[in-house]
């Protein structure tokens, strides 16, 4: 089993829609998590930290289950430039080590 | 302020010779990370730097590579002699200075892509 999980997709959806992502981790002693995007041959853009009351920022939602050990990522009234790679990163140990990457959902907003 | 840079920032090589990638982080950053996207794979850690010390090294793929951070500024990663499956993304990042954040938000350059042919 990978130790972090996404679906590859592609979403595609039309303008103003909402979508959701998840992505499962399985590690159950993971400290951090991230969600990160990435345009086409493009590095990776930190989108948001994922913290563990969930939190919010504009028309981005990230929520964390500990339980169920999966976070997920809710895009509100899509744009056409939301259109991207969304990767979900986990830092398993804590502190300044290393993340560990999903291989992304491919989200494509359509007109 | 700026960004991670990185350069090159495309390497065509042949197997069997040497490349040098060179990351420069974020200004005050201690702590400097290699990774590596190969095609249709997810991003792979490499290794990790505290400063100009090897923290984590477990993710170099074999002794053809060789990383340095003299004096815990820029970085080099090294690889010599290159082979057919080191063609890839190597991107480097940095965040910011041990005890000023538990969260570790890296942040990411904008990659080296290396073919060896």
């Amino acid at each position: 089993r990978k130790e972090v999980e996404q679906d590859p997709g592609p979403f595609n959806v039309p303008e103003g829609a909402t979508v959701a992502f998840n992505c499962t981790y399985s590690n159950s002693a993971s400290q951090s998590f991230f969600w990160y995007r990435q345009d086409c041959r493009k590095e990776p853009k930190l989108l948001m930290s994922v913290y563990s009351s969930g939190n919010e920022d504009g028309r981005f939602t990230a929520q964390l289950n500990r339980a169920s050990q999966y976070i997920s990522l809710l895009i509100r009234d899509s744009k056409l430039s939301d259109s991207a790679t969304y990767l979900c990163a986990v830092n398993m140990a804590g502190g300044y080590q290393k993340v560990t990457f999903g291989t992304g959902t491919k989200l494509q907003v359509i007109p | 302020e700026a960004g991670v840079t990185q350069f090159p920032s495309h390497s065509v090589i042949e197997k069997g010779q040497t490349v040098t990638l060179r990351c420069d982080p974020i200004s005050g950053h201690d702590n400097l990370y290699w990774y590596r996207r190969v095609m249709g794979k997810e991003i792979k850690f490499l290794l990790h730097f505290v400063k100009e010390s090897k923290q984590d090294e477990s993710g170099m793929p074999n002794n053809r590579f060789l990383a340095e951070r003299t004096g815990g500024t820029y970085s080099t990663l090294k690889v010599q002699p290159a082979e057919l499956e080191d063609s890839g993304v190597y991107f480097c990042a940095s965040s910011q200075v041990a005890g000023q954040s538990s969260y570790n938000e890296q942040f990411f350059g904008p990659g080296t892509r290396l073919t060896v042919l």
